[in-house]
């Protein structure tokens, strides 16, 4: 069966410094990837998608970037956060289009 | 652009007494209608997923059903541990799906 992993489950960030948050999916080949963000009241955000290795779609411009240098490997970086930046991010893998995403159990980022 | 809806934004309920969720939406072509339940610090674990007016799924307790305008999750005789926040999405392309801000579901003992 399919598993996804994500890491670490919490994070606490001063304003200025890097990110990396990771996630990999186990027991299937070639999967499209997200990443969302979800903060109170607003509810999940597209940030970035993957159809496949190095290919990468940005729904929202930001401070945020995405890259996938394998294929089941999927990463979300910062070079400076933002206060702005804090909130619930959660990875998501689908076998293709018409089929349900299905999401790992998130980072919970503070950024002080 | 694809737009969801969701009402209530909270409901609270009595155990057993039965009750129905709405997820309104807006595509250009609807690819698939998909239900989530979340719990609190977790991510959103996938229900069901509806592709045409008239099409029905069932989970226990759960029921979802469609239509060319909205879909609605029916709880029947829910119980305390039903109680998470309900997302309803839709897309399904390769672009993701775009997402309700969902109902907060309360069952009381």
């Amino acid at each position: 069966s399919q598993t996804i992993h994500q890491w670490p489950a919490t994070l606490v960030q001063p304003v200025g410094s890097p990110l990396s948050l990771e996630c990999t999916v186990e027991g299937t080949s070639n999967p499209n990837l997200y990443w969302y963000r979800q903060a109170a009241g607003r509810g999940l955000q597209l940030l970035f998608y993957s159809v496949g290795i190095g290919q990468i779609s940005s729904e929202v411009p930001q401070n945020l970037s995405a890259s996938r240098p394998q294929d089941r490997q999927f990463i979300l970086s910062s070079k400076k956060l933002l206060l702005s930046d804090s909130g619930f991010y959660l990875c998501a893998w689908s076998e293709g289009q018409g089929t349900p995403l299905h999401f790992g159990n998130g980072t919970r980022l503070t950024v002080t | 652009e694809d737009q969801v809806t969701q009402s209530p934004e909270a409901l609270r309920l009595q155990e057993g007494e039965s009750s129905s969720l709405n997820c309104s939406y807006t595509v250009s072509g609807l690819r698939g209608l998909f239900w989530y339940r979340q719990d609190p610090g977790k991510g959103p674990e996938f229900l069901f997923t509806l592709y045409s007016a008239g099409e029905e799924k069932e989970k226990e307790r759960l029921k979802a059903t469609l239509t060319k305008k909205e879909s609605f999750l029916h709880i029947t005789a829910p119980k305390p541990e039903d109680s998470a926040t309900y997302l309803c999405a839709v897309g399904g392309g390769a672009d993701g799906l775009t997402f309700g801000k969902g109902t907060h579901l309360i069952i009381q003992p």
